[in-house]
């Protein structure tokens, strides 16, 4: 099946510095990538939906020069946080749209997440 | 308003017995999706059913059911036989859409711990 591969699974970093975190889609192309942030025992929320070829849309309240979004190809977007702050500490998942075949419905395929921590 | 309603933090099953994950929604499309996900502590997220606004039947796979109620705009997830690896947070999402909730983001809940005992 469609497989979304994200890298780091994990990432320390020091405040001020910039963290890069990768998601591939293997076997498909992903013409669209969802960014999700996720607090300790909290819900998973939209951050900003990325489309190959064309400038990321944020959702209300995330600053877009913080959470610097790269949909370079069909299968690579990237989230970069830059100037890192301890209040960045999250884990960060993405998603791409997989039609399932099911009432012709795309189910949104996971990457594995990357939980940053920012010291 | 919230999108998604799920009124139980946590819940504990009985191995082998089946447990009912609720799930309320709100929203004022016809054409609606609704999903449900799996978050063991590793943190991936495993999707597990959907069921569409306009689907007449429940939907069903594997040990999974979905108890859509259209009218009471519920969509509760029943897991029968459960086992010892279903433990995880479940979280009931919905996606809203003119083109029948076929493509777009994911509205999450806030979701449920499931704990199985042995």
């Amino acid at each position: 099946g469609a497989v979304v591969s994200q890298h780091p699974s994990w990432v320390i970093c020091k405040s001020g510095t910039s963290v890069k975190i990768e998601c591939r889609s293997l076997d498909f192309q992903a013409t669209t990538m969802f960014w999700y942030r996720q607090f300790p025992k909290q819900s998973l929320m939209l951050m900003a939906t990325s489309n190959e070829g064309s400038k990321a849309t944020y959702e209300q309240g995330v600053e877009k020069d913080k959470f610097l979004i790269n949909h370079a190809s069909l299968t690579l977007s990237t989230l970069t946080v830059t100037s890192a702050h301890p209040e960045d500490s999250s884990f960060y998942i993405c998603s791409a749209p997989v039609g399932t075949g099911n009432s012709g419905a795309n189910v949104l395929t996971f990457g594995a997440g990357s939980r940053l921590t920012v010291l | 308003a919230q999108k998604i309603t799920q009124t139980q933090p946590g819940m504990f099953v009985q191995e082998k017995e089946a447990v009912t994950l609720d799930c309320t929604y709100d929203t004022s499309d016809q054409s609606y999706g609704l999903f449900w996900y799996k978050q063991p502590s590793s943190g991936e997220m495993i999707f597990l059913i959907y069921q569409g606004s306009y689907d007449e039947q429940n939907a069903t796979e594997g040990r999974y059911s979905l108890n859509f109620q259209k009218a009471r705009k519920s969509a509760n997830l029943v897991i029968s036989a459960s086992q010892l690896g279903d433990s995880a947070m479940y979280f009931c999402a919905m996606r809203e859409g003119r083109d029948g909730g076929s493509q777009g983001n994911l509205i999450f809940g806030k979701g449920t711990k499931l704990s199985v005992k042995p």
